[in-house]
């Protein structure tokens, strides 16, 4: 089993749309967690942190739920420019990052 | 402020060859990473480094693949010989490294190297 699953999409949403990922990992002890962001041939950047009481900025919200494993990232008013691969990462021990494979989003007119 | 700069931006090679990547990280941080990233996955690390100590190499495929940092800045990634299945992005990142727990740090990534292997 993957340490950090994500279902690889891709996700297709009209502009305007709410869209929401899931992400699973399997080390109980992972501590932090986060989301990056992946364009086509670019390399990852952060896109937020997720904290276990939730956190959004502006038009996205992770969230963390240490009991089912699983975090997830919430996007409303989807623009076409945030069609990428979004790439869930959780710690493995203290000091290193294990990612997901990443989910694609394709926003459409 | 200079992002992570890495070098060569691509790299075709045979198997059986041998190949080297460069990376320098953003000033003042301490921590550097070198990732494996093979199309449709996520990047793998191979090797972490801390200033010049090597904190994390578990994932790195030590009959082929080497990497140093020497004086604690720069960093190079070696592979030899080359397989076809070592072509993918080589991602390096680096971070502050002044957390007491990394994993809590913003890794920022360079560009990458692309390496194909015919």
């Amino acid at each position: 089993r993957k340490e950090v699953e994500q279902d690889p999409g891709p996700f297709n949403v009209p502009e305007g749309a709410t869209v929401a990922f899931n992400c699973t990992y399997s080390n109980s002890a992972s501590q932090s967690f986060f989301w990056y962001r992946q364009d086509c041939r670019k390399e990852p950047k952060l896109l937020m942190s997720v904290y276990s009481s939730g956190n959004e900025d502006g038009r996205f919200t992770a969230q963390l739920n240490r009991a089912s494993q699983y975090i997830s990232l919430l996007i409303r008013d989807s623009k076409l420019s945030d069609s990428a691969t979004y790439l869930c990462v959780g710690s493995g021990g203290y000091n290193k990052l294990i990612f997901g494979a990443g989910t694609r989003l394709a926003v459409h007119p | 402020e200079a992002g992570v700069a890495q070098s060569p931006r691509y790299k075709i090679i045979e198997k059986r060859q041998s190949v080297a990547f460069w990376c320098n990280p953003i000033s003042g941080h301490a921590t550097l990473y070198w990732y494996q990233q093979i199309l449709g996955q996520g990047p793998k690390l191979l090797i972490q480094f801390q200033n010049n100590g090597v904190v994390d190499d578990s994932q790195l495929p030590k009959d082929r693949f080497s990497a140093e940092r020497l004086k604690g800045v720069d960093s190079t990634l070696k592979i030899q010989p080359a397989k076809l299945e070592d072509s993918a992005v080589y991602l390096c990142a680096s971070s502050s490294g002044q957390n007491g727990r990394l994993a809590e740090e913003t890794q920022y990534f360079g560009p990458g190297t692309r390496l194909l292997v015919l």
